[in-house]
């Protein structure tokens, strides 16, 4: 089975804060994308990034960088010098194809970023 | 990156009513559409897959005769919530693939906003 867990529930900072956002994830599949989606009041997700399982060369965007491990099962996300527009819940979620596409989403991490 | 469109998006119904959503992928042809449900400030569950021209796979627990799901063409799925009841008001999210590998990304409509009073 499937999961992926986002152990921080919320994340408060204050502006010009660095933050970094966990993602630990199981899947016995060798072939799965890892992908991280903002989601803002509107309740539209944004995606912001998919990774494979064979790649894990790490990504810088701007303000925004993660970090695949595959030997912890992990792909977190980093908010560097966060600004108050970046306040959102924020998913990582699991895609397999195994019996079926499927795309298995965290619990999310709402972060806030004061001024 | 493809467009995924849903209408409504927010709908008011009363209790015994249905609802009907409509999810249109604009720019391609979506093979599988799924649909996924938001309750407040919980993740997105899956409730269901289709592909276009066969009948939807549902996810454990969720109710088919109640959530019915239509994918007639490539570019439409349909979401309708039959007998729709305050406990059924959350956010229904709907997504598309064209094609079938593993590589084939997957994109989400803006979500519609229900509630049944």
């Amino acid at each position: 089975a499937q999961k992926v867990t986002q152990a921080q529930t919320e994340i408060s900072v204050v502006e010009k804060e660095d933050v970094t956002l966990d993602c630990v994830y199981e899947t016995r599949d060798t072939t799965y994308y890892l992908f991280w989606y903002k989601q803002p009041p509107s309740g539209e997700l944004v995606f912001l990034i998919r990774r494979n399982s064979f790649d894990e060369q790490n990504e810088i965007s701007g303000r925004y960088s993660w970090n695949f491990q595959k030997s912890t099962s992990s792909f977190n996300f980093t908010i560097t010098a966060s600004q108050v527009v970046d306040s959102a819940v924020y998913f990582c979620a699991l895609s397999v194809n195994t019996g079926g596409f499927k795309t298995i989403f965290g619990a999310g991490t709402r972060l806030f970023v004061k001024a | 990156g493809a467009v995924v469109s849903q209408h409504p998006s927010w709908v008011i119904c009363k209790s015994g009513t249905s609802v009907k959503i409509e999810c249109r992928s604009l720019d391609f042809q979506a093979t599988t559409m799924f649909w996924y449900r938001q309750f407040p400030k919980q993740s997105l569950m899956l409730m269901a897959t289709s592909n276009e021209g066969s009948k939807a796979t549902y996810e454990q627990g969720v109710e088919k005769d109640k959530f019915l799901i239509n994918h007639a063409s490539l570019t439409l799925s349909t979401l309708t919530v039959t007998s729709a009841h305050p406990e059924d008001s959350s956010f229904y999210i709907c997504s598309a693939r064209e094609g079938s590998g593993s590589y084939n990304e997957q994109f989400f409509g803006p979500g519609t906003r229900l509630t049944v009073l």
